[in-house]
């Protein structure tokens, strides 16, 4: 299947800061990128879609401002986590669809989890 | 708003057993539902996708079902293995369209054990 690949895998930052976070697909273009946030022994919340060219959709109750997505390629997309505080600390996963196949399975990234202290 | 849940939450078995996990969802108007499974601290890997035309579909040890009318799914793993162990998730997909989003079950954790 089609491969989407996430950077940093982990990363652990002080309250405050901004941390990005990268979602790639690397053997398809996706012009549609989704990004879930994983609580522990939870189930996974959609928090935006992202389109390439556009600005992100929203989730209700995701703050746009807090939560910063770019998805300036068919290949790339970026999560930017804002003034980052410890309640932000969970596990992020994007996905995306690969249209030349039909884009009806979706395809996710191994994911990246964020502490911050 | 639809919602999708996983029965049962957590499920440990010997070696060898076959096993039923279960997913059900409110919404019958669906597009099509995906089974996942997710091992600690990882991503999703996609294991069975059904079309809401499907009645199930098979990979390996492992066969799905799908009876939209009444919002169920099932995926059914034969002879299960210690490396079975996960976290098996299904999502179900609203429409036809790409940006359409998948709504998640809440999963449900299953260890196989020697």
């Amino acid at each position: 299947g089609a491969v989407v690949s996430q950077h940093p895998s982990w990363v652990i930052c002080k309250s405050g800061t901004s941390v990005k976070i990268e979602c790639r697909s690397l053997d398809f273009q996706a012009t549609t990128m989704f990004w879930y946030r994983q609580f522990p022994k939870q189930s996974l919340m959609l928090m935006a879609t992202s389109n390439e060219g556009s600005k992100a959709t929203y989730e209700q109750g995701v703050e746009k401002d807090k939560f910063l997505i770019n998805h300036a390629s068919l290949t790339l997309s970026t999560l930017t986590v804002t003034s980052a505080h410890p309640e932000d600390s969970s596990f992020y996963i994007c996905s995306a669809r690969d249209l030349a196949s039909g884009g009806r399975e979706l395809f996710f990234g191994e994911g990246s989890r964020l502490t911050v202290l | 708003k639809q919602e999708v849940t996983q029965i049962p939450a957590a499920l440990s078995v010997p070696e060898g057993e076959n096993l039923v996990l279960n997913c059900s969802f409110t919404d019958s108007a669906i597009y099509n539902l995906q089974w996942f499974r997710q091992d600690p601290g990882k991503g999703l890997t996609s294991l069975l996708l059904i079309q809401s035309s499907q009645r199930e579909q098979t990979s390996g040890r492992l066969n799905a079902s799908l009876d939209k009318s009444s919002g169920r799914s099932t995926l059914y793993i034969a002879a299960s293995q210690p490396g079975d162990s996960a976290t098996y998730l299904c999502a179900v997909k609203a429409d036809t369209g790409t940006a359409s989003k998948l709504t998640f079950g809440t999963g449900t954790r299953l260890q196989v054990t020697l």
